[in-house]
C-alpha cells in the first residue's frame, strides 16, 4: 500500500517568512496529493490539491509543487501569518472513484508575530 | 457547497455501553464516507469505508464487530461503538467524497468520544 512520509514534524518561523513542508509517497499509481490545515480541535480543512498532470499550483500565498520522478510534493507558503499556525498533513491517493487518502504524520507550523 | 456534519460532537459514556456518531453531507450526494480515528497529536488514521447500500470495508486491525458502519442512505453514515472502553476514546472524523469524480474529501467536525 501507500506511504507518506512528512518533514518536519514542527515548523516555527517569523511572520513574513516562508514555509516549506515536505512530503514523499512511495505508489507510483498515487496521482492525487491534496494538502489539509487543521487547526486544535477542529476538522481538517482542504487547502490546496494538485494532480499529477501539473507539475505546480498557487493559490495566493500557498503552492504546491509535485516531482513525480522523484516521488515528493512539497506545500510553501509565503509571507506566514499568526493565523496559518496549525497542522498541516499532505495525502496521496489515486485519483480514480473514491480510493482512499494516505495521510503523512503532520506537520505542527508555529508563526511568531 | 460540500458541508459535513456530524453528530454529536463530543460525548462521554460508561465502560460497556455502546455509542452512535453520525454522519451526514448536508447538500450533496455522498456514496462515499470514510470514518478516521485521530488520537491527541496524531495523524488521522483510516478505520474504514463505507460505500451506501453494501458493507464497509475496514482497514487491518480495526474490529468490524466493535466498530460498526451503517450506510443507509446517500447522505448518512453512521459509526457505532459498541460495548466501548477506554482506549477507545479519540477523535473520530467522518469525510465524504466531494462526488464530483475526484477524489476530494470534505470533512465533518469530529466527535470526541470519552469513555470513563
Amino acid at each position: 500500500g501507500e506511504n507518506v512520509e512528512q518533514h518536519p514534524s514542527t515548523l516555527s518561523v517569523q511572520e513574513g517568512d516562508s514555509a516549506v513542508i515536505k512530503c514523499t509517497y512511495s505508489d507510483s499509481a498515487s496521482n492525487y496529493f491534496p494538502w489539509y490545515k487543521q487547526e486544535l480541535g477542529k476538522r481538517p480543512q482542504l487547502i490546496i490539491d494538485i494532480r499529477s498532470n501539473v507539475g505546480e499550483k498557487k493559490d495566493q500565498r500557498i503552492a504546491v509543487t509535485l516531482n513525480k520522478t522523484a516521488k515528493h510534493f512539497s506545500l510553501h507558503i509565503t509571507e506566514t501569518q499568526p493565523e496559518d499556525s496549525a497542522v498541516y498533513f499532505c495525502a496521496a491517493s489515486q485519483d480514480s472513484g473514491y480510493s482512499t487518502l494516505t495521510f503523512g504524520k503532520g506537520t505542527m507550523l508555529l508563526v511568531s508575530p | 457547497g460540500a458541508v459535513v456534519s456530524q453528530h454529536p460532537s463530543w460525548v462521554i459514556c460508561k465502560s460497556g455501553t455502546s455509542v452512535k456518531i453520525e454522519c451526514r453531507s448536508l447538500d450533496f450526494q455522498a456514496t462515499t464516507m470514510f470514518w478516521y480515528r485521530q488520537f491527541p497529536k496524531q495523524s488521522l488514521m483510516l478505520m474504514a469505508t463505507s460505500n451506501e447500500g453494501s458493507k464497509a470495508t475496514y482497514e487491518q486491525g480495526v474490529e468490524k464487530d466493535k466498530f460498526l458502519i451503517n450506510h443507509a442512505s446517500l447522505t448518512l453514515s453512521t459509526l457505532t461503538v459498541t460495548s466501548a472502553h477506554p482506549e477507545d476514546s479519540s477523535f473520530y472524523i467522518c469525510s465524504a467524497g466531494s462526488g464530483r469524480g475526484y477524489n476530494e474529501q470534505f470533512f465533518g467536525p469530529g466527535t470526541r468520544l470519552t469513555v470513563l
